[in-house]
Protein backbone atom coordinates (compact mmCIF):
# COMPACT_ATOMS: atom_id res chain seq x y z
CA UNK A 1 0.00 0.00 0.00
CA UNK A 2 1.27 3.58 -0.36
CA UNK A 3 3.74 4.73 2.55
CA UNK A 4 4.94 8.13 3.30
CA UNK A 5 7.83 8.73 4.97
CA UNK A 6 8.94 11.78 6.43
CA UNK A 7 12.50 12.66 7.72
CA UNK A 8 14.51 13.59 10.08
CA UNK A 9 12.39 12.28 13.28
CA UNK A 10 14.01 15.07 15.54
CA UNK A 11 15.39 18.14 14.88
CA UNK A 12 16.62 20.55 17.95
CA UNK A 13 17.29 24.12 16.66
CA UNK A 14 18.30 27.45 18.54
CA UNK A 15 15.52 29.77 18.53
CA UNK A 16 16.18 31.80 15.27
CA UNK A 17 17.44 29.33 13.17
CA UNK A 18 15.59 27.68 10.18
CA UNK A 19 13.83 24.16 9.91
CA UNK A 20 12.85 21.93 7.26
CA UNK A 21 10.88 18.65 7.40
CA UNK A 22 10.29 16.40 4.19
CA UNK A 23 8.23 14.23 3.17
CA UNK A 24 8.24 11.03 0.21
CA UNK A 25 5.62 9.46 -0.89
CA UNK A 26 6.20 5.63 -2.57
CA UNK A 27 3.32 6.77 -4.84
CA UNK A 28 1.97 10.27 -6.31
CA UNK A 29 -0.61 11.84 -4.91
CA UNK A 30 -3.33 13.93 -5.71
CA UNK A 31 -2.70 16.00 -2.46
CA UNK A 32 -0.60 16.35 0.16
CA UNK A 33 -1.78 18.02 3.65
CA UNK A 34 0.38 19.29 6.47
CA UNK A 35 -0.81 19.20 10.43
CA UNK A 36 1.47 20.92 13.34
CA UNK A 37 0.44 19.11 17.01
CA UNK A 38 1.54 20.71 19.99
CA UNK A 39 2.61 18.96 22.97
CA UNK A 40 -0.15 17.63 24.87
CA UNK A 41 -2.70 18.60 21.98
CA UNK A 42 -3.74 16.50 18.64
CA UNK A 43 -3.31 17.63 15.14
CA UNK A 44 -4.18 20.52 13.82
CA UNK A 45 -4.67 21.05 9.75
CA UNK A 46 -2.05 23.61 8.49
CA UNK A 47 -2.24 23.63 4.91
CA UNK A 48 -3.16 21.34 1.54
CA UNK A 49 -0.94 21.83 -1.79
CA UNK A 50 -2.70 19.98 -4.44
CA UNK A 51 -0.59 21.31 -7.62
CA UNK A 52 2.45 20.13 -9.39
CA UNK A 53 5.44 22.16 -7.81
CA UNK A 54 3.35 24.29 -5.79
CA UNK A 55 4.60 26.53 -3.16
CA UNK A 56 2.20 28.38 -0.26
CA UNK A 57 3.36 30.43 2.12
CA UNK A 58 2.28 31.10 5.93
CA UNK A 59 3.78 34.02 7.27
CA UNK A 60 7.38 32.44 8.38
CA UNK A 61 5.98 28.84 6.75
CA UNK A 62 6.93 27.85 3.31
CA UNK A 63 5.11 24.72 2.01
CA UNK A 64 6.02 22.95 -1.29
CA UNK A 65 4.94 20.20 -3.42
CA UNK A 66 7.22 18.41 -5.64
CA UNK A 67 6.93 18.73 -9.50
CA UNK A 68 6.34 14.73 -9.39
CA UNK A 69 3.65 14.88 -6.93
CA UNK A 70 5.24 12.60 -4.73
CA UNK A 71 7.46 14.99 -2.18
CA UNK A 72 7.09 17.75 -0.06
CA UNK A 73 8.50 19.84 2.39
CA UNK A 74 7.91 22.64 5.06
CA UNK A 75 10.53 25.03 6.15
CA UNK A 76 9.87 27.48 8.57
CA UNK A 77 12.00 30.64 8.60
CA UNK A 78 13.54 31.96 12.12
CA UNK A 79 11.98 29.51 14.33
CA UNK A 80 10.36 30.79 17.26
CA UNK A 81 9.62 29.31 20.56
CA UNK A 82 5.85 28.68 19.37
CA UNK A 83 6.97 26.49 16.75
CA UNK A 84 7.61 24.01 19.14
CA UNK A 85 5.84 20.10 18.24
CA UNK A 86 5.15 17.66 16.01
CA UNK A 87 4.53 18.20 12.74
CA UNK A 88 3.08 15.71 10.45
CA UNK A 89 2.88 15.41 6.29
CA UNK A 90 -0.62 13.22 5.21
CA UNK A 91 -0.58 12.26 1.28
CA UNK A 92 -3.61 11.42 -0.57
CA UNK A 93 -3.81 9.36 -3.58
CA UNK A 94 -7.71 9.26 -5.34
CA UNK A 95 -6.28 6.18 -7.07
CA UNK A 96 -5.63 4.63 -4.05
CA UNK A 97 -7.53 1.15 -2.71
CA UNK A 98 -9.28 3.06 -0.18
CA UNK A 99 -10.80 6.44 -1.38
CA UNK A 100 -10.78 9.40 0.48
CA UNK A 101 -8.28 7.68 3.09
CA UNK A 102 -5.00 9.83 3.95
CA UNK A 103 -1.87 8.10 4.95
CA UNK A 104 0.41 10.35 7.53
CA UNK A 105 4.28 10.23 7.74
CA UNK A 106 5.56 9.15 10.93
CA UNK A 107 6.36 13.14 12.10
CA UNK A 108 8.94 15.57 12.99
CA UNK A 109 9.39 16.06 16.34
CA UNK A 110 10.64 19.89 16.33
CA UNK A 111 11.97 21.84 19.66
CA UNK A 112 13.25 25.22 20.10
CA UNK A 113 15.68 26.28 22.36
CA UNK A 114 15.42 29.71 23.67
CA UNK B 1 -20.37 21.25 19.51
CA UNK B 2 -18.66 22.49 16.61
CA UNK B 3 -15.85 20.21 16.65
CA UNK B 4 -14.52 16.25 16.91
CA UNK B 5 -15.96 15.00 20.21
CA UNK B 6 -14.05 12.05 21.90
CA UNK B 7 -15.26 10.31 25.38
CA UNK B 8 -13.83 9.30 27.90
CA UNK B 9 -11.16 11.90 28.05
CA UNK B 10 -8.82 9.79 30.06
CA UNK B 11 -9.86 5.76 31.03
CA UNK B 12 -7.47 3.79 33.57
CA UNK B 13 -8.40 -0.07 33.64
CA UNK B 14 -7.23 -3.27 34.47
CA UNK B 15 -5.23 -5.52 32.15
CA UNK B 16 -7.90 -8.15 31.00
CA UNK B 17 -11.02 -5.63 30.84
CA UNK B 18 -12.58 -4.12 27.36
CA UNK B 19 -12.90 -0.63 26.77
CA UNK B 20 -15.19 1.05 24.77
CA UNK B 21 -13.93 4.83 23.51
CA UNK B 22 -16.65 6.90 22.09
CA UNK B 23 -16.11 9.87 18.60
CA UNK B 24 -18.59 12.28 17.92
CA UNK B 25 -17.67 13.71 14.49
CA UNK B 26 -18.23 17.25 13.38
CA UNK B 27 -21.98 16.71 11.93
CA UNK B 28 -21.92 16.58 8.18
CA UNK B 29 -18.62 14.70 8.01
CA UNK B 30 -18.89 11.49 6.45
CA UNK B 31 -15.69 10.04 6.87
CA UNK B 32 -14.39 9.03 9.99
CA UNK B 33 -10.91 7.97 11.38
CA UNK B 34 -9.02 6.47 14.41
CA UNK B 35 -5.56 6.66 15.40
CA UNK B 36 -3.70 5.21 18.10
CA UNK B 37 -0.33 7.93 18.86
CA UNK B 38 2.14 6.25 22.29
CA UNK B 39 3.68 8.92 23.69
CA UNK B 40 6.23 10.86 21.65
CA UNK B 41 5.29 8.67 18.42
CA UNK B 42 3.36 9.31 15.17
CA UNK B 43 0.10 8.64 14.22
CA UNK B 44 -1.09 4.58 14.13
CA UNK B 45 -3.61 4.14 11.73
CA UNK B 46 -6.45 1.89 12.72
CA UNK B 47 -9.77 1.98 11.24
CA UNK B 48 -11.29 4.26 8.41
CA UNK B 49 -15.25 4.61 7.83
CA UNK B 50 -16.71 6.50 4.85
CA UNK B 51 -20.05 7.11 4.57
CA UNK B 52 -22.29 3.56 3.45
CA UNK B 53 -18.61 1.94 2.27
CA UNK B 54 -17.45 -1.32 4.30
CA UNK B 55 -14.76 0.14 6.84
CA UNK B 56 -10.94 -0.39 5.56
CA UNK B 57 -9.97 -2.32 8.94
CA UNK B 58 -6.38 -2.58 7.57
CA UNK B 59 -4.57 -0.76 10.45
CA UNK B 60 -6.04 -3.09 13.46
CA UNK B 61 -3.44 -4.20 15.48
CA UNK B 62 -5.10 -7.53 16.83
CA UNK B 63 -8.75 -9.14 16.64
CA UNK B 64 -9.78 -7.66 20.35
CA UNK B 65 -9.97 -4.12 18.17
CA UNK B 66 -13.15 -3.61 16.39
CA UNK B 67 -15.01 -0.17 15.86
CA UNK B 68 -18.24 0.51 14.28
CA UNK B 69 -20.23 3.51 13.43
CA UNK B 70 -23.73 3.51 13.91
CA UNK B 71 -26.26 5.85 11.41
CA UNK B 72 -23.22 7.44 9.45
CA UNK B 73 -22.29 9.24 13.05
CA UNK B 74 -20.57 8.53 16.11
CA UNK B 75 -18.64 5.74 16.24
CA UNK B 76 -17.09 3.08 19.05
CA UNK B 77 -13.99 1.78 19.41
CA UNK B 78 -13.99 -1.19 21.25
CA UNK B 79 -10.92 -2.97 22.63
CA UNK B 80 -11.61 -6.53 24.36
CA UNK B 81 -8.91 -8.09 27.00
CA UNK B 82 -6.83 -4.92 27.02
CA UNK B 83 -3.11 -5.17 27.85
CA UNK B 84 -0.25 -2.74 28.74
CA UNK B 85 0.69 -2.28 25.23
CA UNK B 86 -2.97 -0.89 24.27
CA UNK B 87 -1.48 1.74 26.20
CA UNK B 88 -1.76 4.96 24.42
CA UNK B 89 -3.88 8.24 23.00
CA UNK B 90 -6.35 7.01 20.80
CA UNK B 91 -7.22 10.25 18.38
CA UNK B 92 -10.62 10.45 16.47
CA UNK B 93 -10.91 12.20 13.37
CA UNK B 94 -12.99 13.27 10.89
CA UNK B 95 -13.58 14.82 7.10
CA UNK B 96 -15.79 16.10 4.77
CA UNK B 97 -17.63 13.17 2.02
CA UNK B 98 -14.84 14.40 -0.52
CA UNK B 99 -11.54 12.42 -0.79
CA UNK B 100 -8.70 13.74 0.90
CA UNK B 101 -9.64 16.17 2.95
CA UNK B 102 -8.83 18.03 5.80
CA UNK B 103 -8.83 16.03 8.51
CA UNK B 104 -10.27 17.37 12.16
CA UNK B 105 -9.04 16.15 15.31
CA UNK B 106 -10.85 15.14 18.78
CA UNK B 107 -8.71 15.99 21.84
CA UNK B 108 -7.90 12.02 22.42
CA UNK B 109 -8.90 9.61 25.13
CA UNK B 110 -5.36 8.37 26.82
CA UNK B 111 -5.99 5.23 27.56
CA UNK B 112 -4.08 3.34 30.70
CA UNK B 113 -3.98 0.00 31.41
CA UNK B 114 -2.70 -1.19 34.86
Amino acid sequence: GQQVMQIPQYQHVQEGEDFTTYCNSSTTLSNIQWYKQRPGGHPVFLIQLVKSGEVKKQKRLTFQFGEAKKNSSLHITATQTTDVGTYFCAGFNAGGTSYGKLTFGQGTILTVHP
Amino acid sequence: GAGVSQSPSNKVTEKGKDVELRCDPISGHTALYWYRQSLGQGLEFLIYFQGNSAPDKSGLPSDRFSAERTGGSVSTLTIQRTQQEDSAVYLCASSQVTGGQPQHFGDGTRLSIL
